[in-house]
């Protein structure tokens, strides 16, 4: 079974602009999380998708936001980037309906660079 | 929301020798997993562990839920073993992860 992809892998961008970031969980998994790592920050939880609705929230700005299709594949989106959002972003997906007992699998992530 | 802390932060072993890593959490959780995370950041699952004791080769791991800990065993280690070690805590929120420990392994 194929594990979580991300696309791109690797993605510069300049302040100002906007940005899309694509996951496509395991087949079968419904649940999508995103989450962002900094050296300072550690890994921070985005949002969490399931059944195309946005199930849980991180402590983010409006900037971030997200959804996710009927085939359980999701995007998130930065607007207005800022030098701050320079990042690896991951995406994670899982099995269980209730988000809270299963194994999360991440995919490789996307490392964004805005200068 | 749940606090999660490991330790140690840095660790530095010879090849062959056993360490283990802490995580310590400040809630009771309902899932808690540890990850390995390889130098080109991919996020491997190592295990899946909310309660009781698991091993896999030369990795186990110990979760005392009661007294709100975890503990990840390596024996033998071997240089590919280096990286940086997560655990993460999921109670009444999303996944929670610790600042993970930077394991070095030295030939």
């Amino acid at each position: 079974k194929a594990g979580v992809t991300q696309t791109p892998r690797y993605l510069i961008k300049t302040r100002g602009q906007q940005v899309t970031l694509s996951c496509s969980p395991i087949s079968g998994h419904r649940s999508v999380s995103w989450y962002q790592q900094t050296p300072g920050q550690g890994l921070q939880f985005l949002f969490e998708y399931f059944s195309e609705t946005q199930r849980n929230k991180g402590n983010f700005p409006g900037r971030f936001s997200g959804r996710q299709f009927s085939n359980s594949r999701s995007e998130m989106n930065v607007s207005t980037l800022e030098l701050g959002d320079s990042a690896l972003y991951l995406c994670a997906s899982s099995l269980d309906p209730s988000g809270i007992t299963d194994t999360q699998y991440f995919g490789p992530g996307t490392r964004l660079t805005v200068l | 929301g749940i606090q999660v802390e490991q330790s140690p932060p840095d660790l530095i072993l010879q090849e062959g020798a056993n360490s283990t890593l802490r995580c310590n959490f400040s809630d009771s959780v309902n899932n808690l997993q540890w990850f390995h995370q390889n130098p080109w950041g991919q996020l491997i699952n190592l295990f899946y562990i909310p309660s009781g004791t698991k091993q896999n080769g030369r990795l186990s791991a110990t979760t005392v839920a009661t007294e709100r800990y975890s503990l990840l065993y390596i024996s033998s280690s071997q240089t590919t073993d280096s990286g940086v070690y997560f655990c993460a805590a999921l109670g009444n929120t999303p996944l929670v992860f610790g600042k993970g420990t930077r394991l070095s392994v030295i030939a």
